[in-house]
């Protein structure tokens, strides 16, 4: 089973700036990440596939990038309706499909 | 549009069964695989289970290997999770996620949840 490592567990920042999430996996899934958004109440929402590829509908302000075993999730600048909880997930090697523990981006 | 909604959650005790339903609109509901995710306090989202398209692949995690079972009824366009010998640890809410496209496994479009509560 492939172990996704998120960090940090909790990022703070202000509207405007720069976000960067990590998710580490425990052994080479190429560009096989994913990375999900999802707020209180709501339903993860799909962000990026395979590394970089932005979803439908989603800002150009969402970027990917990695391979291998080291991945990030960037927001150029936050918007306030950015602030959430963020999720990678690997496809590469399955079942079982895993997630990492996720990061929560809250509003300093 | 699609549309995902899940139905059947509740509060079973321990040892006990539940059956979710999940009802799929807005796309051709027998050209894509489904799967069934959970989110629960202690493991936060974790994948149960898969099926195929047509249902002829089936697969668990094996937290839930040998007590959940997949199904799908094409003709109803409808996801099934039948749930058996249920856990504390089965609490939580369960998603149903459409699948992206053929190998690409991962989740384009999430039902709203339905909360399952096992508890005595």
């Amino acid at each position: 089973e492939i172990m996704l490592t998120q960090s940090p567990a909790t990022l703070s920042l202000s509207p405007g700036e720069r976000a960067i999430f990590s998710c580490r996996a425990s052994e080479s899934i190429n560009s096989h990440i994913v990375w999900y958004q999802q707020k209180p109440g709501q339903a993860p929402r799909l962000l990026i596939y395979d590394a970089s590829n932005r979803a439908a509908g989603i800002p150009a302000r969402f970027s990917g990038n990695g391979y291998g075993t080291d991945f990030t999730l960037t927001i150029s600048s936050l918007e306030p309706e950015d602030f959430a909880v963020y999720y990678c997930q690997q496809r590469s090697s399955w079942p079982p499909i895993t997630f990492g523990q996720g990061t929560r981006l809250e509003i300093k | 549009q699609v549309h995902l909604v899940e139905s059947g959650g509740g509060v079973v005790q321990p040892g006990g069964s539940l059956r979710l339903s999940c009802s799929a609109s807005g796309f051709i509901f027998n050209n894509h695989g489904m799967d069934w995710v959970r989110q629960t306090p202690g493991k936060g989202l974790e994948w149960v289970s898969f099926i195929r398209f047509d249902g002829s692949q089936k697969y668990y995690a094996d937290s839930v290997k040998g007590r959940f079972t997949v199904s799908r009824d094409n003709a109803k366009n409808t996801l099934y999770l039948e749930m058996d010998s249920l856990r504390p640890e089965d609490t939580g809410i369960y998603y149903c996620a459409k699948d992206y496209s053929g190998t690409y496994h991962f989740f384009d479009h999430w039902g709203q949840g339905t909360l399952v509560t096992v508890s005595s």
